[in-house]
């Protein structure tokens, strides 16, 4: 089956820029998503397709996907934006299986 | 509004079958995208159960196949999951949520999630 492999932890200081990073093999094949938890609330989505937002998400949020690791960049970072990061793809490969990626925490300093 | 909600025990008893039902209100299910069960372990990760299309066509995660159910009521505009044979380790918060199939596969509207322990 197919692993998606992210950082357990990036910190970053207020006004900083973020990366976090979504490892698989020749994931720049595939279309990845990306999600935002906050403690206690469901995840929301951020970014989809590797690169789009979905309505009401701010630009700050971006994504890019090649060779092996796709990222999601988050950029003049704010407390708002601490949270667990997933990212996520469609492994039709096999099974047809929705996978998910082990989340990073997101800490601002 | 697509909104999303599940419903059902909180507690069930190892060996048992978990049974949980989520209403969709603001979208028909007859209209089409698959529909999906996500849990997520206390302070643990998201890991996807299956999903489902409203002709009943459904995705099971293969660790979890021989023991998961999840079928589609239109007329009701809800669909349900049962998970057979419940240890501790099955107890998890347990989303709902729509996965949008144009073009790539993933979730744009999630329930709040319901918390389900699973214990004696």
């Amino acid at each position: 089956s197919y692993v998606l492999t992210q950082p357990p932890s990036v910190s970053v200081a207020p006004g900083q820029t973020a990366r976090i990073t979504c490892g698989g093999n020749n994931i720049g094949s595939k279309s990845v998503h990306w999600y935002q938890q906050k403690p206690g609330q469901a995840p929301v989505l951020v970014v989809y397709d590797d690169s789009d937002r979905p309505s009401g998400i701010p630009e700050r949020f971006s994504g890019s996907n090649s060779g092996n690791t796709a990222t999601l960049t988050i950029s003049r970072v704010e407390a708002g934006d601490e949270a667990d990061y997933y990212c996520q793809v469609w492994d039709s490969s096999s099974d047809h299986c929705v996978v998910f990626g082990g989340g990073t925490k997101l800490t601002v300093l | 509004q697509v909104q999303l909600q599940e419903s059902g025990p909180g507690l069930v008893k190892p060996s048992e079958t978990l049974s949980l039902t989520c209403a969709v209100s603001g979208y028909s299910i007859s209209s089409g995208y698959y529909w999906g069960w996500i849990r997520q372990p206390p302070g643990k990760g998201l890991e996807w159960i299956g999903s489902i299309y409203h002709s009943g066509s459904t995705y099971y995660n293969p660790s979890l196949k021989s023991r998961v159910t999840i079928s589609v009521d239109t007329s009701k505009n809800q669909f349900s999951l049962k998970l057979s044979s419940v240890t501790a380790a099955d107890t998890a918060v347990y989303y709902c949520a729509r996965l949008r199939d144009y073009g790539d596969y993933y979730f744009d509207y999630w329930g709040q999630g319901t918390l389900v322990t699973v214990s004696s």
